[in-house]
């Protein structure tokens, strides 16, 4: 099946440093859904994106949908050791929440305290 | 609110058995959920698409006589994976979408399966 393109593959970094992660498509997604995952269990949505060019923040997160519908970023500011774990992307055709999601491959955070 | 269970947690079984696998939404009504499968180390592969009444919508490459899903009632639908090989161990996850407008999926914590 499909997949969106998900970079980095996975990262390590510091304690109180920022992050930045990013998904993109050959083509054009109308929602755009950030996930995180901790081992052995199930995704949890972080934002969601609806409008293009639509930037949302939930605490430390940030993430932002494309202008071109085509990309969106996450971004993970003063990291702390709870955000371990691996981040997935996700988009959908539509606005309805009951159309199929595309994942993208998955980065993989680790914090070093 | 949104809180989508699985059942079991966790399952071994031999190989040739079939083995099923519960998601409900255990506060609000799903007419949609969907059945993902993830391989270790691996995203979230969708396996299909189950509709309350209705035959699951199967994703091209999954057999339908394989994964057996019924989607019996607004709060619950169960996969069913038959003659289980080893092939078949992996993590499987499903989603609920809330029957309301606008409203997106929740995700099951998944159901670890290893067919010996």
């Amino acid at each position: 099946g499909q997949q969106l393109n998900q970079s980095p593959q996975s990262m390590f970094i510091q304690e109180g440093e920022d992050v930045s992660m990013n998904c993109t498509s050959s083509s054009i997604f109308n929602t755009w859904l950030w996930y995180k995952q901790d081992p052995g269990e199930g995704p949890v949505l972080l934002i969601a994106l609806y409008k293009a060019g639509e930037l949302t923040s939930n605490g430390r997160l940030t993430a932002q949908f494309g202008i071109t519908r085509k990309d969106s970023f996450l971004n993970i500011s003063a990291s702390i050791p709870s955000d371990v774990g691996i981040y997935f992307c996700a988009g959908q055709r539509g606005q309805g929440g009951s159309e199929k999601l595309v994942f993208g491959k998955g980065t993989k955070l680790t914090v070093n305290p | 609110g949104a809180v989508v269970s699985q059942h079991p947690s966790w399952v071994i079984c031999k190989s040739g058995t079939s083995v099923k696998i519960e998601c409900r939404s255990l506060d609000f009504q799903a007419t949609t959920m969907f059945w993902y499968r993830q391989f270790p180390k691996q995203s979230l592969m969708l396996m299909a698409t189950s509709n309350e009444g209705s035959k699951a919508t199967y994703e091209q490459g999954v057999e339908k006589d394989k994964f057996l899903i019924n989607h019996a009632s607004l709060t619950l639908s169960t996969l069913t994976v038959t003659s289980a090989h080893p092939e078949d161990s992996s993590f499987y996850i499903c989603s609920a979408h809330r029957d309301l407008r606008g409203d997106t999926q929740y995700f099951g914590p998944g159901t670890r399966l290893t067919v010996l």
